[in-house]
C-alpha cells in the first residue's frame, strides 16, 4: 500500500462548478498537508498548506484535514477553465522530514 | 526575481549513455531537491542537499545515479549507463531552509524530460 493515495482522474467539470478533490495517507504521523497545483509540462507550485486537522480558506480554494479518517481534500468553488491541471497533495511528518506526494489528480475544467 | 532553473528542458538519449540534468535554485536558498516524476507515479524524493551537504541519499534508486552541490548553489544531477526505465521527468526544487516553516514551501523548476532510448 504506498503511504498516499489520490484518483489519478481525469476529472472533467463544467465552468462553474464546485471540485472536490482527495487523499487519503496510511501514516497518522503526518501533520503538515500541502496541496500543489502542476500545470502541463511545468514544475508544480504550492497551493495550500494546513498543519494538523481543521479547514483553511483562500479565495475560491478550501482545504480540509480529517486526521481521524487521514483524509485530506481541496475543494475549488466556481472552477474556471484556468483551474485545469493535475493536483498533488503532499504531507510530511515533521518540518525535517521529506515531502510525500500523492501521484496527482488531473482536473479539466470545460468552458 | 528568478525561479528555478534546469537544463536542459529536454534531453533523448541512447541506452548505455552517461546524462548530467543541472538545476540553479533561487539565490539564497540552501534547500535543494531532486525528485522524478513518472506517469501517474507521482513526485519521487531522489535527494536533498542542505547547502553542500547531502543528508538524505534514500531516494537514489541504485548507484549508477549521483548528485553533486556546489558553492551551495547548482546541483547537478548524473545518471550514469543509462536504462530505458530512467526515462522520466527529472523536477528540481529550493526552498529558503530546510527546516520550519519555510521547508513546505518548496518552489519547483520546470524540470528536465529524459528518453532513454
Amino acid at each position: 500500500q504506498k503511504e498516499v493515495e489520490q484518483d489519478p482522474g481525469p476529472l472533467s467539470v463544467p465552468e462553474g462548478a464546485i471540485v472536490s478533490l482527495n487523499c487519503t495517507y496510511s501514516n497518522s504521523a503526518f501533520q503538515y498537508f500541502m496541496w500543489y497545483r502542476q500545470y502541463s509540462r511545468k514544475g508544480p507550485e504550492l497551493l495550500m498548506y494546513t498543519y494538523s486537522s481543521g479547514n483553511k480558506e483562500d479565495g475560491r480554494f478550501t482545504a480540509q484535514v480529517d486526521k481521524s479518517s487521514k483524509y485530506i481534500s481541496l475543494f475549488i468553488r466556481d472552477s474556471q477553465p484556468s483551474d485545469s491541471a493535475t493536483y498533488l497533495c503532499a504531507m510530511l511528518k515533521t518540518s525535517y522530514d521529506k515531502v510525500i506526494f500523492g501521484p496527482g489528480t488531473s482536473l479539466s475544467v470545460i468552458p | 526575481g528568478a525561479g528555478v532553473s534546469q537544463s536542459p528542458s529536454n534531453k533523448v538519449t541512447e541506452k548505455g549513455k552517461d546524462v548530467e540534468l543541472r538545476c540553479d535554485p533561487i539565490s539564497g536558498h540552501t534547500a535543494l531537491y531532486w525528485y522524478r516524476q513518472s506517469l501517474g507515479q507521482g513526485l519521487e524524493f531522489l535527494i536533498y542537499f542542505q547547502g553542500n551537504s547531502a543528508p538524505d541519499k534514500s531516494g537514489l534508486p541504485s548507484d549508477r545515479f549521483s548528485a553533486e552541490r556546489t558553492g551551495g548553489s547548482v546541483s547537478t544531477l548524473t545518471i550514469q549507463r543509462t536504462q530505458q526505465e530512467d526515462s522520466a521527468v527529472y523536477l528540481c526544487a529550493s526552498s529558503l531552509t530546510q527546516t520550519g516553516e519555510m521547508a513546505k514551501t518548496q518552489y519547483f523548476g520546470p524540470g528536465t524530460r529524459l528518453l532513454v532510448l
